[in-house]
This record gives C-alpha cells, sequence and structure tokens, in this order.
C-alpha cells in the first residue's frame, strides 16, 4: 500500500528564516508520482509542483526548492527566506503512473511569524 | 472565473438527511476527483472519473455515498442517511489526462464543500 509520512506536525519560524520541510514516501511502484500542496487558511489546495520519479533532478522556483532523493524515498521542500504569506498547511502526496491511488500526507502546520 | 467550483460552500443538515454536493471542473479537465477532509488531517481519496466512467472508488465510499458525472462535465455527489461522522470538508478537484502519453497529473482544487452533520 502506498503511504506518506510527514513527520514535522508544526514548524514555527521568524521571517526571512529558511525552512526545510520533510516527506518520506512508501511504495512498491516503480513509476509513481510525487506532489506538493499549499492549503492557506483560507482552505483552498493550491498545487505547487508534481514530480515523475524517473526525474531527481532537484527543482527551484523562485523562493521554493525540492529535493528528490529516491535512495532514501524523500522529497522534500524548502522555502527560502520565508514570508509570513508562507504560512499554510503543506501537503506532499503520492500517486502511482495513471494518477490513481492517490495518496495524502497528513501536512505539516507552518506558522511564519513577523 | 475558470478554476473548480463546488456548491454549496456549507451545509448544515440533520442526521438521517440525504445530501448532494455539486462539482464543476475546469472545462477542458477531462478527470474529476472526489476527496474527503478531515480537521487536521490530509485529503482522503473517495472516487475520480475519467470523462463520464467511475474508474476507481475507495473503501471510505460506503454504499450511502454514490457519484455521479452523466456528461462528463460537473460531478454531484450524494450522501444517503447522513451521520455525524460525514461531518467533514468534501473536496472535488479536476485535472487532464492525456492519451498516448503522459498523463498530466495536476490537479487542481475547489474551496470544497463543509458539511456539518447534527
Amino acid at each position: 500500500a502506498q503511504k506518506v509520512t510527514q513527520a514535522q506536525t508544526e514548524i514555527s519560524v521568524v521571517e526571512k528564516e529558511d525552512v526545510t520541510l520533510d516527506c518520506v514516501y512508501e511504495t512498491r511502484d516503480t513509476t509513481y508520482y510525487l506532489f506538493w500542496y499549499k492549503q492557506p487558511p483560507s482552505g483552498e489546495l493550491v498545487f505547487l509542483i508534481r514530480r515523475n520519479s524517473f526525474d531527481e533532478q532537484n527543482e527551484i522556483s523562485g523562493r521554493y526548492s525540492w529535493n528528490f532523493q529516491k535512495s532514501t524515498s524523500s522529497f522534500n521542500f524548502t522555502i527560502t527566506a520565508s514570508q509570513v504569506v508562507d504560512s499554510a498547511v503543506y501537503f506532499c502526496a503520492l500517486s502511482d503512473n495513471y494518477g490513481q491511488n492517490f495518496v495524502f500526507g497528513p501536512g505539516t502546520r507552518l506558522s511564519v511569524l513577523p | 472565473d475558470t478554476g473548480v467550483s463546488q456548491d454549496p460552500r456549507h451545509k448544515i443538515t440533520k442526521r438521517g438527511q440525504n445530501v448532494t454536493f455539486r462539482c464543476d471542473p475546469i472545462s477542458e479537465h477531462n478527470r474529476l476527483y472526489w476527496y474527503r477532509q478531515t480537521l487536521g488531517q490530509g485529503p482522503e481519496f473517495l472516487t475520480y472519473f475519467q470523462n463520464e466512467a467511475q474508474l476507481e472508488k475507495s473503501r471510505l465510499l460506503s454504499d450511502r455515498f454514490s457519484a455521479e458525472r452523466p456528461k462528463g462535465s460537473f460531478s454531484t455527489l450524494e450522501i444517503q442517511r447522513t451521520e455525524q461522522g460525514d461531518s467533514a470538508m468534501y473536496l472535488c478537484a479536476s485535472s487532464l489526462s492525456l492519451a498516448g502519453g503522459p498523463a498530466l497529473l495536476d490537479q487542481y482544487f475547489g474551496p470544497g464543500t463543509r458539511l456539518t452533520v447534527t
């Protein structure tokens, strides 16, 4: 069965600090997709990134970066120079190659303090 | 507004009543997903459609739950004989899946319908 673990329940940082959100996954599939979503206080889930299991290149998008390590089954998310607007719950998710068996982690609540 | 929309945004009902929620996906998206999210948890997959065909149902989807997508566009989720344990946020998402090539799996979520069963 597929499983996503986000061990950090809550994280608090002060604005401008860097923060890394951990995600560890379990799957027996050889091809799969990993995702990160943001859920701000307004409640609507916002798609951040999708990563195919064959693509282990790290990705950077502005202040966001993702580190995919297949050897440790991890897909960690780093926010550089955090801002108050980054405060939200962040979910890591996993699906099979066909977009089925979609599983979300329990989420990490990030609070960025001014 | 070209995003995913859901109606109603909030629903309060008494135990035992039936409720129906509607989801309108992004117009060119052929896949539509339903999830349930309880407080402090991540979304739990319920079911999904490819066009009008319901391709997968979670074991979470009891016999009291039924979903339809009759014309491959909007979808409805009905809960019969609601129970207090059904209280949750019901989320709809849509995505575009292309035949014959890598599926585009980016799911875009609607604002959700918050159900409270009293």
